[in-house]
């Protein structure tokens, strides 16, 4: 059973903060991450995905992924009340279609 | 829009009624799946298409739901004698061969069973 788990929140953090959301799979076979917002009544967006055991970052967004402890975060830098959504982590195993989501945590940044 | 479209995006149905969603993915991407999901949940895997190979579907998809491709393009995805825990959003998503690892979602179709 591959499963993904993620805090539900919700997580609030003041508007230029530092907002850090995390996520454990449990397929250790597990060879893409992925970080989608989803806001109210919207689908899901990718932010961004990482491959590799260390940090990737684009514009205010870090992800970080750790093999061995089986664990993804997303940093989200100067956090803006924009930022305000629920964020879904996704794991695709080795040689499988299938993506597996999280429950998502809820963000909200205070203005 | 060259992104993925999504037909309905609201039905309203009785219970027992029938419908059906369509998908059209972005342009060339030639694997296709679609998800469901409801309220405080993540997304959950429905079936997948590669081309109009319907490769893999989910227990989820009971025998009440069927899905087609018939061309390789645009996806049908229809519910039959729909009850009301089928009550959800359903999303079509879309990637290719080169962006195998990311998928791209639709605005979704949301259906409520009254």
């Amino acid at each position: 059973q591959k499963e993904v788990e993620q805090n539900s929140g919700p997580l609030s953090v003041p508007e230029g903060a530092i907002a850090s959301l995390n996520c454990t799979y449990s397929d250790r076979g597990s060879q893409s991450f992925f970080w989608y917002r989803q806001y109210s009544g919207k689908s899901p967006e990718l932010i961004m995905f990482i491959y590799s055991n260390g940090d990737k970052e684009d514009g205010r967004f870090t992800a970080q992924l750790n093999k061995a402890s089986q664990y993804v975060s997303l940093l989200i830098r100067d956090s803006q009340p924009s930022d305000s959504a629920t964020y879904l982590c996704a794991v695709r195993g080795l040689g499988s279609n299938q993506f597996y989501f999280g429950t998502g945590t809820s963000l909200t940044v205070i203005p | 829009d060259t992104g993925v479209s999504q037909n309905p995006r609201h039905k309203i149905t009785k219970r027992g009624q029938n419908v059906t969603f369509r998908c059209d993915p972005i342009s060339e991407h030639n694997r296709l799946y679609w998800y469901r999901q409801t309220l405080g949940q993540g997304p959950e895997f429905l079936t997948y298409f590669q081309n109009e190979a319907q490769l893999e579907k989910s227990r989820l998809l009971s025998d009440r739901f069927s899905a087609e491709r018939p061309k390789g393009s645009f996806s049908t995805l229809e519910i039959q004698r729909t009850e009301q825990g089928d009550s959800a959003m359903y999303l079509c998503a879309s990637s290719s061969d080169l962006s195998g690892n990311t998928i791209y979602f639709g605005e979704g179709s949301w259906l409520t069973v009254v």
